[in-house]
């Protein structure tokens, strides 16, 4: 089976830094997706990995272990516009119907406070 | 633009009365999902398409339909809607497994937000 764990809620303050932590378990591996999703609205696509290492993207970056099957969003200098969902998503296959599925956690929702 | 286009953003309706929501992407994409999000729940797929006439479930297809006549399109249908069908929808589609494309996973529509009373 597929399993995916990020926690539940976070709460960090406006300019500090915050890390996102993702844990996965799948019978193979293609790919990590970090999405932001604001309330009511899409997600929408922040960053990918597929090789070990960090991915750094402005304020955000991402990092994979494949080894450890393990990866975090940072995000620093928190706004209180980044108060939103953050989905952790595996693309477990190469080919087949699997090289497009993405299996979803179940978001971690942050809250930026003053 | 590149996008994903969801109908209608709201919907209210009765149980047991029909409806539709369409969804419709301009990139060529051979992959199109359905997935309800619910709090607590997270995202969970109702069925996906590989491409035209290929169609197959997902984690949640009870009480839905779906069909791929045309590559850009993928509705959804709900035959005789219930109250637990209340819920956040989203379509999305992917470009081809390998490539640039598939480095962004999914382009969601903008969501339905269905309620069934």
């Amino acid at each position: 089976g597929q399993n995916i764990d990020q926690p539940t809620e976070m709460t960090a303050t406006e300019g500090a830094i915050v890390q996102i932590n993702c844990t996965y378990q799948t019978s193979g591996f293609n790919g990590l997706f970090w999405y932001q999703q604001h309330a009511g609205e899409a997600p929408t696509f922040l960053s990918y990995n597929v090789l070990d290492g960090l991915e750094e993207k402005g304020r955000f970056s991402s990092f994979l272990s494949r080894s450890k099957g393990y990866s975090y969003l940072l995000l620093k200098e928190l706004q209180m516009k980044d108060s939103a969902s953050y989905l952790c998503a595996v693309r477990d296959a190469l080919t087949g119907a699997g090289s497009y599925q993405l299996t979803f956690g179940k978001g971690t929702k942050l809250s930026v406070i003053p | 633009e590149a996008q994903v286009t969801q109908n209608p953003r709201y919907l209210i309706t009765v149980t047991g009365k029909k409806l539709t929501v369409t969804c419709s992407q301009n990139m060529n994409h051979e992959y199109m999902s359905w997935y309800r999000q619910d709090p607590g729940l997270g995202l969970r797929q109702i069925y996906y398409s590989m491409n035209v006439e290929v169609t197959d479930k997902g984690d949640v297809p009870e009480g839905y339909k779906v069909s791929r006549k045309e590559k850009r399109n993928f509705p959804l249908i709900l035959e005789s809607p219930s109250p637990n069908q209340t819920s956040l929808y989203f379509c999305a589609s992917s470009g081809t497994g390998t490539g640039t494309t598939s480095n962004y996973g999914y382009t969601f529509g903008s969501g339905t937000r269905l309620t069934v009373v």
